[in-house]
């Protein structure tokens, strides 16, 4: 089975702080995506990368960087964590073609106070 | 541009009646199909997928989908709800040639009554 995995179920952070989540996955999938929920706005793409040191602006990136160094690791991070970046932060992976499904990890619910 | 509904945030059945949950896209192309179930707390399942094959398609926990063109849809179904059914669904699509991105609907909430 594909395992997708977050570094934290849940961080609490102050605001100003730069914040790291990580995500790592073990299919030696091409893509990876970090996506935020919030209730009644589903998911929203943030940054996705389909290769080492490639990435890509998703929908709301401001305020957001991503690393991805190796193919299993992709690192988002929030330069300097403010109170509206308080989310549930969702990682997935997935094989570079159209057809084939994301992998989700199980999140990280991320409060900045 | 390439779009996903889903209609209805939340929807309430009773124990053992029939769960539906619609879904609709927006293309000129043939899209790639997926429905997810989310968990309080957790992160997106698959449930199932329609890449051009069959157009009725079986997924895990006794849930189907109908691929139809004609009408753009993919709505989700099972015959018979349980309360572990209780969660938020999602439908997502995909294109040729779209590298494995995502489009979301904005998901429906089930709830199953006893």
């Amino acid at each position: 089975d594909v395992k997708v995995t977050q570094s934290s179920r849940y961080l609490v952070k102050r605001t100003g702080e730069k914040v790291f989540l990580e995500c790592v996955q073990d299919m030696d999938h091409e893509n990876m995506f970090w996506y935020r929920q919030d209730p009644g706005l589903g998911l929203r793409l943030i940054y996705f990368s389909y290769d080492v040191k490639m990435k890509e602006k998703g929908d709301i990136p401001e305020g957001y960087s991503v690393s991805r160094e190796k193919k299993e690791r992709f690192s988002l991070i929030l330069e300097s964590a403010s109170t509206n970046q308080t989310s549930m932060y969702l990682c997935a992976s997935s094989f570079l073609s159209s057809n084939q499904p994301q992998h989700f990890g199980d999140g990280t619910r991320l409060s900045i106070l | 541009a390439q779009s996903v509904t889903q209609l209805g945030s939340h929807v309430s059945v009773s124990e053992g009646a029939l769960v539906l949950l619609r879904c609709n896209y927006s293309s000129s192309v043939p899209p790639y199909l997926f429905w997810y179930v989310q968990y309080p707390n957790q992160g997106l399942q698959l449930l199932l997928k329609y890449t051009s094959a069959a157009t009725l398609v079986k997924g895990i926990n006794g849930f189907e989908a109908e691929f139809k063109k004609s009408e753009t849809s993919f709505h989700l179904t099972k015959p018979s709800a349980h309360m572990s059914d209780a969660a938020e669904y999602f439908c997502a699509v995909s294109y040729s040639g779209n590298t494995g991105k995502l489009i979301f609907g904005q998901g429906t909430t089930l709830q199953v009554k006893p």
